[in-house]
């Protein structure tokens, strides 16, 4: 089956940059989605189809997607940025989730 | 406004039944394909199922597929998970969202509801 693997944590100073990478075979072949999710809170779409940010969710977060690394970038990172990331595709008939990043922002 | 209010959580034993519900409100329902993630307390997000509009499509995770049924009723605005045969790991927060995430030009899940807990302990 698909897995979608992702570091635990990463750590960023206030208004530096984050990257969190979600590594899967081929992930640059599908699109990739991002949600932030902080505590006791449900879920929000911050990326999806790779690049493409919803509405209102900031340009300071973007998202690339090549060979087998998905990437999302946070520019600029905030206090309120601190949460976790999940990384998501579609694979033969599957969703998936990356077991999730804990952004700290230090 | 959309909302997806969750209901139907609760206390079940091993072995037992629940069905989950769904209500759907602020956008045209049929048109969007319909989800149910869940959450383990402390761990990450799983995919459990999703359906198709009209209902043509519909996928499991491995791990409920034969235990559990996702329907939905267009005319209602409502979703369900019928969750038979429960263990101890089914236990989670179970959301109910939208979006097209179960297919190859997928863009994302953009709504979540609250969730509704279930609990399998004898």
């Amino acid at each position: 089956s698909y897995e979608l693997t992702q570091p635990p944590s990463v750590s960023v100073s206030p208004g530096q940059t984050a990257s969190i990478p979600c590594s899967g075979d081929k992930l640059g072949d599908k699109y990739a989605s991002w949600y932030q999710q902080k505590p006791g809170q449900s879920p929000v779409l911050v990326m999806y189809q790779d690049t493409k940010r919803p509405s209102g969710i900031p340009e300071r977060l973007s998202g690339s997607n090549s060979g087998n690394t998905a990437t999302l970038t946070i520019s600029g990172t905030q206090a309120m940025d601190e949460a976790d990331y999940y990384c998501q595709a579609w694979d033969s008939s599957t969703v998936v989730f990356g077991g999730g990043t804990k952004l700290t922002v230090l | 406004e959309v909302q997806l209010v969750e209901s139907g959580g609760g206390l079940v034993k091993p072995g037992g039944s629940l069905r989950l519900s769904c209500a759907a409100s602020g956008f045209t329902f049929s048109h969007y394909d319909m989800n149910w993630v869940r959450q383990a307390p402390g761990e990450g997000l799983e995919w459990v199922s999703s359906i198709s509009g009209s209902s043509g499509f519909i996928y499991y995770a491995d791990s409920v597929k034969g235990r559990f049924t996702i329907s939905r009723d267009n005319a209602k605005n409502s979703l369900y998970l019928q969750m038979n045969s429960l263990r101890a790991e089914d236990r989670a927060v179970y959301y109910c969202a939208r979006g097209a995430v179960a297919r190859s030009d997928g863009v994302g899940i953009d709504y979540w509801g609250q969730g509704t807990l279930v609990t399998v302990s004898s």
